[in-house]
């Protein structure tokens, strides 16, 4: 039924560990993305995959590697997490072009300790 | 690269009152122009879009907004907030230049409505 499905809704881990965040969307859309939600609720663009292809890098940490193994899926891998990590990331979708809108996942809150 | 300003970061309102919230963006060719809100620890929704057509767009739960293109503002309002209009409210942007391609977020506007 959802949407825009992510999981986990909530990580805690520590530091220098390895994670992943999956998302899939099940309304048929080519172009996803992760935003990342900062403390001050600041939502910055950290990728877009558009075809399974990356579209947006944004100035992201190399320690973030995006994976997309088809249109319906992109996961968010992240290695040796950093406190800073700690945040709320955000997937969302929408269809190519103009006169779009975007659906976003429920989030995932990532807390590094 | 696109950039917007939503100028107030928080804004206190009782019940009631009237709600206007701004919203600048920075490229001037053709945009699609968006209101997200986000209720206390939920995802963002869309509140209201602007494609093309009539300037004046109309939302759920009351809410409307104004593109005036020489301006490049969309600004949100609300002739009467409720206390369960609480949330943060995010303006966006995205391109013709860019392809569609990105989705530029504002800052955020938190606002509270006290009963």
């Amino acid at each position: 039924d959802t949407a825009v499905s992510q999981t986990p809704k909530y990580l805690v881990t520590q530091m220098g560990n390895d994670k992943s965040i999956k998302c899939e969307q099940n309304l048929g859309h080519d172009t996803m993305y992760w935003y990342k939600q900062d403390s001050k609720k600041f939502l910055k663009i950290m990728f877009s995959y558009n075809n399974k292809e990356l579209i947006i890098n944004e100035t992201v940490p190399n320690r973030f590697s995006p994976k997309s193994p088809d249109k319906a899926h992109l996961n968010l891998h992240i290695n040796s997490l950093e406190l800073g990590d700690s945040a709320v990331y955000f997937c969302a979708s929408r269809r190519t072009g103009g006169n779009t809108e975007a659906f976003f996942g429920q989030g995932t809150r990532l807390t590094v300790v | 690269a696109q950039s917007v300003s939503q100028h107030n970061h928080h804004v206190i309102l009782s019940e009631a009152a009237s709600l206007e919230l701004g919203c600048n963006y920075s490229y001037g060719g053709t945009v699609n122009l968006f209101w997200y809100v986000q209720y206390p620890g939920q995802h963002l929704q869309l509140l209201l879009k602007y494609f093309s057509g009539d300037p004046l767009v109309k939302g759920i739960k009351g809410f409307e907004a104004e593109f005036i293109k020489s301006k490049f503002s969309f600004n949100l309002r609300k002739p009467s907030v409720q206390w369960s209009d609480t949330a943060e409210y995010f303006c966006a942007v995205t391109d013709f230049l860019s392809g569609y391609s990105t989705l530029t977020f504002g800052k955020g506007t938190m606002l509270l409505v006290s009963p």
